[in-house]
């Protein structure tokens, strides 16, 4: 059975621009969450989607964005990149089956880095 | 608010001897808690998880934690460590009705020969 998936797995982008991650959850599971990684901030929640809709949202600037498609696929947005938006970004997916708690798989992440 | 501290940022130990990493909740109401692993340029992996079905956890690799409500705690232990176990470990707690995690701030594994 194959695993959480992410793409790209590395980008490097310039202050200002904007980028899209993508994340494939594991056959079956209807919730993704993401998540950001530095080495000041540690991991931090970013948004968890359900059914495409967003049923939790981390304390981030707008700039950060997310979207569920109807086959659970996820991406992310952040437009107008800043220098601490330099991450690792994972995305985990689970059931969600009702009752709790739910097993998080992550996936490998993507290393965003913004020069 | 849910929250999880781990003390230490940083714990050595030599092959064969005892794994102890700290993790400390605080939450309101009976935790969902997890510890993860994650190696280098990898994605968590989960190691175990309790969920008020037994106090005492164990999970893969050879690792166990214990629920202790009194002390808050929720440590991660293992008997005798590999070299292979060199990794950072993160302690995190769940809410109820969510798949949200809140996150330590992680202890980073190392293992001598």
């Amino acid at each position: 059975k194959a695993g959480v998936t992410q793409t790209p797995r590395y980008l490097i982008k310039t202050r200002g621009q904007q980028v899209t991650l993508s994340c494939s959850p594991i056959s079956g599971h209807r919730s993704v969450s993401w998540y950001q990684q530095t080495p000041g901030q540690g991991l931090q929640f970013l948004f968890e989607y359900f059914s495409e809709t967003q049923r939790n949202k981390g304390n981030f600037p707008g700039r950060f964005s997310g979207r569920q498609f109807s086959n659970s696929r996820s991406e992310m947005n952040v437009s107008t990149l800043e220098l601490g938006d330099s991450a690792l970004y994972l995305c985990a997916s689970s059931w969600a089956l009702a009752g709790g708690p739910n097993e998080q798989f992550f996936g490998p992440g993507t290393r965003l880095t913004v020069l | 608010a849910q929250s999880v501290t781990q003390l230490g940022s940083h714990v050595s130990v030599s092959e064969g001897a005892l794994v102890l990493l700290r993790c400390n909740y605080s939450s309101s109401v009976p935790p969902y808690l997890f510890w993860y692993v994650q190696y280098p340029n990898q994605g968590l992996q989960l190691l175990l998880k309790y969920t008020s079905a037994a106090t005492l956890v164990k999970g893969i690799n050879g690792f166990e934690a214990e629920f202790k409500k009194s002390e808050t705690s929720f440590h991660l232990t293992k008997p005798s460590a590999h070299m292979s176990d060199a990794a950072e470990y993160f302690c995190a707690v769940m809410g109820e009705n969510t798949d949200k995690l809140i996150f330590g701030t992680g202890t980073r594994l190392q293992v001598f020969p």
